[in-house]
């Protein structure tokens, strides 16, 4: 099994409509980073989070942190197009100095 | 300008060939990471190198050789070439901090053996 599970695993959602991805660890996230991929292109960074309970929100993309630090949901208000992609979530470890990620959610926005 | 950069961005090959990638990072970084994405998008660290020291190699054949000639580089080796090894590639640098392992990654190789 994965030590981090994301769902959905894909997303379709009509442009303009609210969604959420999850992001679950099986043990305490030292740090949460959401990246996003597009078809052909490297990950880009979104957002960190490491304080249980931290809430995180750039444009119209908010990411919070539970506060046990094992759970964390991606939120994007009125979707667009340029949402699309494909997000993953990656945990540090502490002191490991890598990342472990999910297997990714694929979100296709409508028109 | 491209901070972390990566070639060829495409690649194929035949089974038994030996082929190279190559990385570089323009950000001052100090460590970076070799990451292969499979077919079904799961993404894995292969290699870290921080200061062109091999920290991290996360059971992978050694097939696989990364060579990093400087902080700015960090290579990849392939010997003997496998049908499983058909996948993306990506390279990634970050600053080693222990606030942060926010980490900067290039656009992939996608590297196809037939």
């Amino acid at each position: 099994s994965q030590e981090l599970e994301q769902s959905p695993q894909s997303l379709i959602v009509q442009e303009g409509k609210n969604l959420t991805i999850n992001c679950t660890s099986s043990k305490t996230l030292y740090g949460l980073y959401w990246y996003k991929q597009k078809y052909g292109e490297g990950l880009i960074f979104l957002m960190m989070l490491q304080k249980g309970g931290e809430e995180k929100s750039h444009e119209k993309i908010t990411a919070k942190l539970d506060e046990k630090k094992q759970q964390s949901s991606l939120h994007i208000t009125a979707s667009q197009p340029s949402h699309a992609g494909i997000y993953l979530c990656g945990a540090d470890r502490g002191g490991a100095q890598k990342l472990v990620f999910g297997q990714g959610t694929r979100l296709t926005i409508n028109p | 300008d491209t901070a972390v950069s990566q070639t060829p961005k495409y690649l194929v090959t035949q089974m038994g060939n030996d082929k190279s990638i190559k990385c570089e990072q323009n950000l001052g970084h100090d460590t970076m990471y070799w990451y292969k994405q499979d077919s079904k998008k799961f993404l894995k660290i292969m290699f870290s190198y921080n200061n062109k020291e091999l920290i991290i190699n996360e059971t992978v054949p050694n097939r696989f050789s990364p060579k990093s000639p400087d902080k700015a580089h960090l290579n990849l080796h392939i010997n003997s070439l496998e049908l499983g090894d058909s996948a993306v590639y990506f390279c990634a640098s970050s600053q080693a901090d222990r606030r942060s392992y926010e980490q900067y990654f290039g656009p992939g190789t996608r590297l196809t053996v037939t």
